[in-house]
């Protein structure tokens, strides 16, 4: 069964740091580009990032760039999210996501980041 | 990148039809055909029901279909049922250059 499951959000204070986890599994994990993918409270869908399957090339949104770092661990099956300098406009569920195309046929449950004081 | 335009909400009786449209620009929607669409139920994750602008992954029912015509991209449900009221998104993912969502739209079955 193809299974795609975050841990590590919580609350913060702004400024702070947190690392979110995204353990792959059902699926060969290293062939594919990997996603994170939030969503504020009672709002859609944002794109934050990506990682292609040979870890070095990653793109970021603009909201998140020199913040968030991507990073894979394709012996581990495992897809991270490293976020620095948290912002209360950061609270958001986030996802990790993927595909076998251009599209995103696989979804975590998704971790909450709720970014207070 | 700006959020692709969605209307905020549509809504139909049961049976009836209803098409939530998905309007980008020339340099991404009117350019690529790798416009998928989402339905996101209340506290649940995203569920794929169309990718690549009209193609169905299995298991999604045939009522869900998908279209373009220039900048802008469709999803239409036919033979609405109960069970679709959810919210929809539609994606623009070029594994390049786009990476964008719709503003969403909220299905309501009267």
């Amino acid at each position: 069964e193809v299974q795609l499951v975050e841990s590590g959000g919580g609350l913060v204070q702004p400024g702070g740091s947190l690392r979110l986890s995204c353990a792959a599994s059902g699926f060969t994990f290293s062939r594919l580009w990997m996603h994170w993918v939030r969503q504020a409270p009672g709002e859609g869908l944002v794109w934050v990032s990506r990682i292609i399957s040979d870890y070095n090339t990653a793109r970021y949104a603009d909201s998140v760039k020199g913040r968030f770092t991507i990073s894979r661990d394709n012996a581990k099956n495992t897809l991270y999210l490293q976020m620095e300098s948290l912002r209360a406009e950061d609270t958001a569920v986030y996802y990790c996501a993927t595909g076998e195309g251009n599209y995103y046929d696989r979804w975590g449950q998704g971790t909450l980041v709720t970014v207070s004081s | 990148q700006s959020a692709l335009t969605q209307p905020r909400s549509v809504s139909g009786s049961p049976g009836q039809s209803v098409t939530i449209s998905c309007t980008g620009t020339s340099s991404d929607v009117g350019t690529y055909n790798y416009v998928s669409w989402y339905q996101q139920n209340s506290g649940k994750a995203p569920k794929l029901m169309i990718y690549d602008v009209t193609q169905r992954p299995s298991g999604v029912p045939d009522r869900f279909s998908g279209s373009k015509s220039g900048n802008t991209a469709s999803l239409t449900i036919s033979g609405l049922q109960a069970e679709d009221e959810a919210d929809y998104y539609c994606c623009l993912n070029t594994d390049s250059y786009f990476y964008v969502f719709g503003t969403g739209t909220t299905v309501t079955v009267l």
